[in-house]
């Protein structure tokens, strides 16, 4: 079956550290990557994608093939990024987004 | 100019009852989708609408029927409202049918006591 894994729940780092926000999938095919953020009181609303291969806010996230992962990265934590994360990889049979669990990221000052 | 609006915001609600959710979205896309947030923060589709089709419908309790009067509505109405009915419900739009970027509104609190 189609997965995709976000195995922290919870995620605190200080402001000004990097971030590493773990997404595992499993998929037979090629897959298509996004990244979601939901901050506090607000829609969820789309990060980025793997096929542009954009920084946003100073977010990248790089798809690697031979592990499976697309992990969503940053070098200096701001306060800002304190937010809910999801990676969706994957699509079904019926062509839909395969959601992860999410992680809830805290920036600490 | 918001792209996809959804009311009730907050909707406080006694078990039994029947309750209604709407949703629009100005951004002329084919497709619309119901989603469930847990209080987990856990989303999972319920229903996926193209050209006011329904394409998904997931394991949800027949007490849940969307409607689609014309595409850029998409309306969720729930019977028999149970406690575990208790979420937030997202509605989301796409501009087509498996694209995987999807414009939120901005949720639907439904609280059932």
């Amino acid at each position: 079956a189609q997965r995709v894994t976000q195995p922290e729940k919870l995620l605190s780092v200080f402001k000004g550290a990097p971030v590493e926000l773990k997404c595992n999938y499993s998929y037979s095919g090629s897959p298509e990557l996004f990244w979601y953020v939901q901050y506090s009181r607000q829609r969820l609303q789309l990060l980025l994608r793997h096929i542009s291969r954009e920084s946003i806010k100073g977010f990248t996230a790089d798809l690697n093939k031979g592990e499976t992962s697309f992990h969503l990265k940053k070098p200096f934590a701001q306060e800002e990024d304190s937010a809910m994360y999801y990676c969706a990889p994957c699509r079904d049979s019926n062509y839909q987004l395969i959601w992860g669990a999410g992680t809830k990221l805290i920036i600490k000052p | 100019d918001t792209a996809v609006s959804q009311t009730p915001k907050y909707l406080v609600t006694q078990m039994g009852n029947d309750k209604s959710i709407k949703c629009e979205q100005n951004l002329g896309h084919d497709t619309m989708y119901w989603y469930k947030q847990d209080s987990k923060k856990f989303l999972k589709i319920m229903f996926s609408y193209n050209n006011k089709e329904l394409i998904i419908n997931e394991t949800v309790p027949n007490r849940f029927s969307p409607k689609s009067p014309d595409k850029a509505h998409l309306n969720l109405h729930i019977n028999s409202l149970e406690l575990g009915d208790s979420a937030v419900y997202f509605c989301a739009s796409s501009h087509k049918f498996g694209a995987g970027h999807l414009y939120f509104g901005n949720g639907t609190r439904l609280t059932v006591t």
